[in-house]
């Protein structure tokens, strides 16, 4: 049972334009959550994160939202470039962080 | 260097063979994960490490997969009569623990493909 979705695999985005990207989860003790970006042939890197206590998390061009009454996340990236072009990872964790709960991925192409 | 190093980067073995993948996460990361993420999957939970507390080993998918971890730090994954089905990326990650929500910092993962 997959407790944290990303339902969209793909996205296409204009360069300049904001790319939205969506994750659900179904565990309400979830506490943490965090943006994972992965090129091609390298591990995952960090993006951004936030703590269930804010709905909202800004690192210049990345801002993380939260939703807990609906269980929902979503990553935006204004304005996207090409160099943002890889597949983005959310992930949760309960308060303890012994585990985290990754999504399947979206693969963001932004065109030049 | 300063991130989580994996080795092999690649290992292409016959079907039937142990492999043994490693693990050297960042100085001073007391935490330890292992994932696996399969063609077109997301990443899939193998096991946790966290000090000397024992090891959380409920994502080990059979009793043919292992893992240790010596002296808090090198960690091995070993995979004992390996199937086609365990064809995928390897990825380790480590987090430091104690202060604050910290992340988890990936290697770049170890190719296995058997034949």
């Amino acid at each position: 049972d997959q407790q944290v979705k990303q339902n969209s695999p793909s996205l296409s985005v204009q360069e300049g334009r904001i790319s939205i990207l969506n994750c659900d989860y179904t565990n309400s003790m979830f506490d943490y959550f965090l943006w994972y970006k992965k090129y091609p042939a390298e591990g995952p890197t960090f993006l951004i994160s936030i703590s269930s206590i804010k709905d909202k998390n800004e690192d210049g061009r990345f801002t993380v939202f939260l939703n807990k009454s609906a269980k929902h996340l979503s990553l935006h990236i204004v304005p996207s470039q090409p160099g943002d072009s890889a597949v983005y990872f959310c992930a949760a964790s309960a308060w303890d962080f012994n585990k985290f709960y990754f999504g399947s991925g979206t693969k963001l192409n932004v065109k030049p | 260097g300063a991130g989580v190093s994996q080795s092999p980067s690649n290992k292409v073995t016959e079907k039937g063979k142990d492999v043994e993948l490693r693990c050297d996460p960042i100085s001073g990361h007391t935490a330890l994960y292992w994932y696996r993420q399969s063609l077109g999957q997301g990443l899939e939970f193998l096991i946790y490490f966290q000090g000397n507390s024992a090891p959380d080993k409920s994502g080990l998918p059979s009793d043919r997969f292992s893992a240790e971890r010596t002296g808090g730090s090198v960690s091995t994954l070993t995979i004992q009569r390996t199937q086609q089905e365990d064809s995928a990326v390897y990825l380790c990650a480590s987090r430091k623990v104690g202060d604050g929500n910290q992340p988890q910092h990936f290697g770049d993962g170890t190719r296995l493909s058997i034949l």
